[in-house]
C-alpha cells in the first residue's frame, strides 16, 4: 500500500534551520511529484513547494523569499524539505503528499510538527 | 496568485442536515478544484477531485459540482463523522498552488 512515512517532531530556535524527510513506499516513486503543504495554528492549509521525483525540478513560493529546499533521494525513494532562517509563523505541523493528475494531494504523511521558539 | 475565497467560514449544522459550502476562484481554473476533509489530530483526506469526482471510499453523500470559478461541497446527509473542517485547493496549471480559508462544521 501507498506509505509517506515523515520524520519526527522538531524544536527550533529563531534563525535555525530545520530539514524533513519523507519515505515513500508501495508506488513508482518517479511517476508522482511529492508536494509539502502546512498547516500553523489558527491558520489554514498553506503549499511549501514541490519537486519532481523523476528530473528533480523544484517550484516553491515566493512568499518564503528562498528559504525553503526541498530534495529527493532516488535510491531511497525519500524526499527531503528544509526550511532555514526559522521565524515563529513557521511554526506548524508539515505534510508531505503525493499529488496526482489535477495536483490533487491523494497520500499525505503523518505530519511533522515543526516548532520554532527562543 | 489565484485567491480562493470559501464560504461560510464556520456553520453549525445536525445530523442529517444538507450542507452546502462553496469556493470562488480569484480567475478561472477550469475544474482543477479538490476538496479536503480535516479532523482536529488527524491527517487531512482527500474528498474530491476535479470539481467533481469522488475520492475512492468517499461515501456518497459527499459530492461537487462547479467550473471556473465557482464551485460548490454538498454532503447530503450530515453524519457525526462528518463534523470537521473543509478545505477547497485550485491545481490549475498556475503556482502557487492555493487553498481557500477553511469551512468548519460544527454541531
Amino acid at each position: 500500500q501507498v506509505q509517506l512515512v515523515q520524520s519526527g517532531a522538531e524544536v527550533k530556535k529563531p534563525g535555525a534551520s530545520v530539514k524533513v524527510s519523507c519515505k515513500t513506499s508501495g508506488y513508482t516513486f518517479s511517476s508522482y511529484y511529492i508536494h509539502w503543504v502546512r498547516l500553523a495554528p489558527g491558520r489554514g492549509l498553506e503549499w511549501v513547494g514541490l519537486i519532481s521525483t523523476t528530473v528533480g525540478s523544484t517550484r516553491y513560493p515566493e512568499s518564503f523569499h528562498g528559504r525553503v529546499s526541498i530534495t529527493r533521494d532516488t535510491s531511497t525513494t525519500t524526499v527531503h524539505m528544509e526550511v532555514s532562517s526559522l521565524i515563529s509563523e513557521d511554526t506548524a505541523v508539515y505534510y508531505c503528499v503525493r499529488a496526482g493528475a489535477w495536483t490533487n494531494f491523494d497520500y499525505w504523511g503523518q505530519g511533522t510538527l515543526v516548532t520554532v521558539s527562543s | 496568485d489565484i485567491q480562493m475565497t470559501q464560504s461560510p467560514s464556520s456553520l453549525s449544522a445536525s445530523v442529517g442536515d444538507r450542507v452546502t459550502i462553496t469556493c470562488r476562484a480569484s480567475q478561472n481554473v477550469r475544474n482543477s478544484l479538490n476538496w479536503y476533509q480535516h479532523k482536529p489530530g488527524k491527517v487531512p483526506s482527500l474528498l474530491i477531485y476535479g470539481a467533481s469526482t469522488l475520492q475512492p471510499g468517499v461515501p456518497s453523500r459527499f459530492s461537487g459540482s462547479g467550473s471556473g470559478t465557482d464551485f460548490t461541497l454538498t454532503i447530503t446527509s450530515l453524519q457525526p463523522d462528518d463534523f470537521a473542517t473543509y478545505y477547497c485547493q485550485q491545481g490549475y496549471d498556475t503556482l502557487p498552488l492555493t487553498f481557500g480559508g477553511g469551512t468548519r462544521v460544527d454541531i
